[in-house]
């Protein structure tokens, strides 16, 4: 299998800050990467796919980058609204790994 | 717009057999998707659980697989989760997802793009 690793693990920022996410997969992906937000007692919601790809409805703020068996999402200027669980996932093999997560707490 | 809804009993007894329906709505289950199953332990991540085509043509998480299957009902447009043998690891909550695509032959690019709200399942005595 395939393993994701998110760093750091929780992350502490004020609103209006430059955040950036790591995801580091254990063998190359390509691009096959997606990032999803997730606030309390809700579902998932698609940010990223394809690495790079934001999701239709998902603000600007949102961006990702990387390929092979490195990515990053950034979030460029941070909102109330931001303050949640972020994980990564390879959809390059199957099983469709997520990452262990990263929580955005406010400063 | 599609909406999926999981349903299915929320205590289950160790040792026993959990199931869930995820009715998909605004979509058919015979289209080009994928239809997943995800979970999340109390206070812990997300873990996938596997998938079902259309033609019943199935994915599954090695770490599940023994204890594992999903099933899909054209007729009712919903699919199915099964996992046996449950204990008290197996508790959490299970989201149901469509796989969205895009791309192109030879190199599409897949997400889960569509969750249901998910469903708490315990497993205890």
């Amino acid at each position: 299998d395939i393993q994701m690793t998110q760093s750091p693990s929780s992350l502490s920022a004020s609103i209006g800050d430059r955040v950036t996410i790591s995801c580091r997969a254990s063998q190359s992906i390509s691009s096959h990467l997606n990032w999803y937000q997730q606030t309390p007692g809700k579902a998932p919601n698609l940010l990223i796919f394809a690495a790079s790809s934001l999701q239709s409805g998902v603000p600007s703020r949102f961006s990702g980058s990387g390929s092979g068996t490195d990515f990053t999402l950034t979030i460029s200027s941070l909102q109330p609204e931001d303050f949640a669980t972020y994980y990564c996932q390879q959809s390059y093999s199957i099983p469709h790994i997520f990452g262990q997560g990263t929580k955005l707490e406010i400063k | 717009q599609v909406q999926l809804q999981e349903s299915g009993p929320g205590l289950v007894k160790p040792s026993g057999t959990l199931s869930l329906t995820c009715g998909v709505s605004g979509d058919s289950i015979s289209s080009i998707y994928w239809w997943s199953w995800v979970r999340q332990p109390p206070g812990k991540g997300l873990e996938w659980i596997g998938e079902i085509y259309q033609s019943g043509t199935t994915n599954y998480n090695p770490s599940l697989k023994s204890r594992v299957t999903i099933s899909v009902d054209k007729s009712k447009n919903q699919f199915s989760l099964k996992l046996s043998s449950v204990t008290a690891a197996d508790t959490a909550l299970y989201y149901c997802a469509r796989k969205g695509m895009t791309g192109f032959v030879g190199q599409y690019y897949y997400y889960m793009d569509v969750w249901g709200k998910g469903t708490t399942v315990t497993v205890s005595s």
